[in-house]
């Protein structure tokens, strides 16, 4: 079965430049989450979708972050415009069920905003 | 209130002894509990979850969960240096499942 897959794994950009960053989900997997990963801190949920519908975005800066998910399949996380504070390691990752199993992580896009 | 505090370490244990990592939760709502170990530069793998009260095991791991006390645990028997790596602990709450990171134990086991 394959992963979770994620492009792309490295990101450098200028703050104040926009970025985008792709998700392929388990085959199946309804749900699909990504996470802000700052170094030295654990994940921080962004946003949850449920196929295409969004179930939580509480924690997502809607001034400049902006999510999709395209059919209930592909996800795209973007970032317009980034800030030296959003340097960290996204991550995304699914889940088969929306309730009681685990979530399945992807390799992560590690940005890095200068 | 964070959803999901733990100690963020680090913690440092002999080859061979026990190491207990220790997680509380604020909502008594939250229905299922994950422990995720992550190595530097990788992302969070799971190793185990509980959503009964109590004790489960699994290999030299063991999962405790105190739902009164809110507070869930992970022992690691016969630690190795292999085991030297962040643990996250992770709690699935709300009508649609969001699922909460905390901040994650450091643990390293010394040779």
């Amino acid at each position: 079965e394959a992963g979770v897959a994620q492009s792309p794994r490295y990101k450098i950009i200028e703050k104040r430049q926009s970025v985008a960053f792709w998700c392929n989900p388990i085959s199946g997997h309804a749900t699909l989450y990504w996470y802000q990963q700052i170094l030295g801190q654990g994940p921080k949920l962004l946003i949850q979708f449920q196929n295409n519908g969004v179930v939580d975005d509480s924690q997502l800066p809607k001034d400049r972050f902006s999510a999709e998910r395209l059919k209930g399949v592909d996800s795209t996380l973007k970032i317009q415009p980034a800030k030296l504070e959003d340097s960290a390691v996204y991550l995304c990752a699914s889940s088969p069920l929306p309730g009681g199993t685990e979530a399945f992580f992807g390799q992560g896009t590690r940005l890095t905003v200068v | 209130q964070k959803e999901v505090e733990q100690n963020s370490g680090p913690l440092s244990v002999p080859e061979g002894a026990i190491a207990s990592l220790n997680c509380t939760y604020s909502d008594r709502g939250s229905q299922s509990f994950f422990w995720y170990r992550q190595y530097s530069g990788k992302s969070p793998e799971l190793i185990m979850f509980i959503y009964s009260n109590g004790d489960k095991e699994d290999g030299r791991f063991t999962a405790q969960l105190n739902k009164a006390s809110q507070y869930v645990s992970l022992l690691i028997r016969d630690s190795q240096p292999s085991d030297s790596a962040t643990y996250l602990c992770a709690v699935k709450k709300g009508v649609g499942n969001q699922f909460y990171f905390g901040t994650g134990t450091s643990l390293t086991v010394i040779p």
